[in-house]
């Protein structure tokens, strides 16, 4: 059974450019969120979609989006990037119904941005 | 809001030391609250996890009590291992389904030989 995987793996980009991410969610599990992990920090969440819809948001502007697919996999958008969006963009998965903490985390996609 | 705050690191002990990584929040309410933890090359992954006040979390030989007097949850092992040398997370939630994790800052834990 996977687990949640994300791509891809590393990536770099330039100021201004826009990038995606992808997730998918493992088996079974119906609710993708998002998490920006800054070196050195500890996540923080972004948004959380279920049912192809934004269900929780995070204190991210607006040029962090997002979009869930009815398979329930997930890509996460950013636009216009800027130079502190550099981070490590954790997946994870859960089933709505979850208790708290019943979160599957992914490896992470790391961002650089130059 | 909510917010937790973590012990400065990096920590590096000796196999068979004990280990104490103190974690205080800062919520509204009773939050749940967890200790995750990341190991090289790994996703994070839950450690332990407690939902009301004087509940113990324990997993894997680790022990953490929730102190809602002291807003403390602090991680124990009595002896670690060198496997256990990992990033570790405190963190919490409001309780109820698929509420978000607001998490600490995080510490690194290296155990030597």
């Amino acid at each position: 059974d996977a687990g949640v995987t994300q791509s891809p793996t590393h990536l770099i980009k330039t100021r201004g450019q826009q990038v995606t991410l992808r997730c998918s969610p493992k088996s079974g599990h119906d609710t993708v969120s998002w998490y920006q992990q800054a070196l050195g920090q500890g996540p923080q969440f972004i948004f959380q979609y279920y049912e192809e819809e934004e269900r929780q948001r995070g204190n991210f502007p607006d040029r962090f989006s997002g979009h869930q697919f009815p398979n329930y996999s997930s890509e996460l958008n950013v636009n216009a990037l800027l130079l502190g969006d550099s981070a490590l963009y954790l997946c994870a998965s859960s089933l709505s119904s979850a208790r708290p903490g019943e979160l599957f985390f992914g490896e992470g996609s790391r961002l650089t941005v130059l | 809001g909510n917010s937790v705050t973590q012990m400065e690191g990096p920590v590096t002990l000796s196999e068979e030391a004990f280990l104490t990584i103190n974690c205080t929040y800062t919520a509204t309410g009773y939050p749940s609250l967890f200790w995750y933890v990341q190991y090289p090359g790994e996703g994070l992954q839950l450690l332990l996890k407690a939902t009301k006040a004087d509940d113990k979390g324990s997993n894997k030989g680790f022990e953490a009590t929730y102190r809602k007097e002291t807003t403390s949850f602090h991680l124990e092992k009595g002896s670690v291992q060198v496997s256990d040398s990992a990033v570790y997370f405190c963190a919490l939630s409001k309780t109820g389904a698929n509420s978000k994790l607001t998490f600490g800052k995080g510490i690194t834990l290296s155990v030597r030989p």
